[in-house]
């Protein structure tokens, strides 16, 4: 059982915005700006697109963007394109001072309609 | 150009013991705030993380887990091995090797991020008699 919440599904059509949420604890979300995104297309590797919070790696598209409030995470998919289609996993640090420890979101799959 | 590539039996019978080795190319486990860790995914369900090892040879497993994984590392050979005791069906999973960054400098400062930012292709390891 996951640490992290995310709902099981999203959809949109081409060109609209959707939103993942993530929503943690105090113990992790909450108390760390160290939530990442991972895209996975089906039968491959998961791919970061948003790390602390808000950053996106070199490459990936500025459609993707990240923000928290509190101890929920969001992913925010602006202008959907077919390619986004793909299961999205939120992330985030978990540890304290004297261990770490990461935790998953169960999934959200996104569908373009 | 960075890579890691998972290796390993597909098929381990329940009790034994199951070791993969991850070989990595284009970074240094040796550079400060680079670790490669190990996460597994069962059939269409969700992330779990393992283990990783870090730049300093420190190890750090998950809670849940710790009794029966090992992970280490051989530097030269660009290798981080697994070893996950006593293997059960539940086991069953893809297992990815992945790089995770948890510190890194820009500009003069330094910068927390601890994400999971290369992951390799997977290894899918069935626990069956």
């Amino acid at each position: 059982q996951s640490a992290l919440t995310q709902p099981a599904s999203v959809s949109g059509s081409p060109g609209q915005s959707i939103t993942i949420s993530c929503t943690g604890t105090t113990n992790d979300v909450g108390s760390y700006n160290l939530v990442s995104w991972y895209q996975q297309h089906p039968d491959k590797a998961p791919k970061l697109v948003i790390y602390e919070v808000t950053k996106r790696p070199s490459g990936i598209s500025n459609r993707f963007s990240g923000s928290k409030s509190g101890n929920t995470a969001s992913l925010t998919i602006s202008g959907l394109q077919a390619e986004d289609e793909a299961d999205y996993y939120c992330c985030s640090f978990a540890g304290g001072s004297t261990f770490v420890e990461y935790v998953f979101g169960p999934g959200t799959k996104v569908t373009v309609l | 150009q960075v890579t890691l590539r998972e290796s390993g039996p597909a098929l381990v019978k329940p009790t034994q013991t199951l070791t993969l080795t991850c070989t990595f190319s284009g970074f240094s486990l040796t550079t400060r705030g680079v670790c490669v860790g190990w996460v597994r995914q069962p059939p269409g369900k969700a992330l779990e993380w393992l283990a990783h090892i870090d730049w300093d040879g420190d190890k750090f497993y998950s809670t849940s887990l710790k009794t029966r994984l090992t992970i280490s590392k051989d530097t030269s050979e660009k290798q981080v091995v697994l070893r996950m005791t006593n293997m059960d069906p539940v086991d069953t999973a893809t297992y990815y090797c992945a790089r995770i960054t948890t510190y890194y400098e820009t500009s003069g400062r330094h910068y927390r991020a601890d994400s999971f930012d290369i992951w390799g292709q997977g290894t899918m390891v069935t626990v069956a008699s």
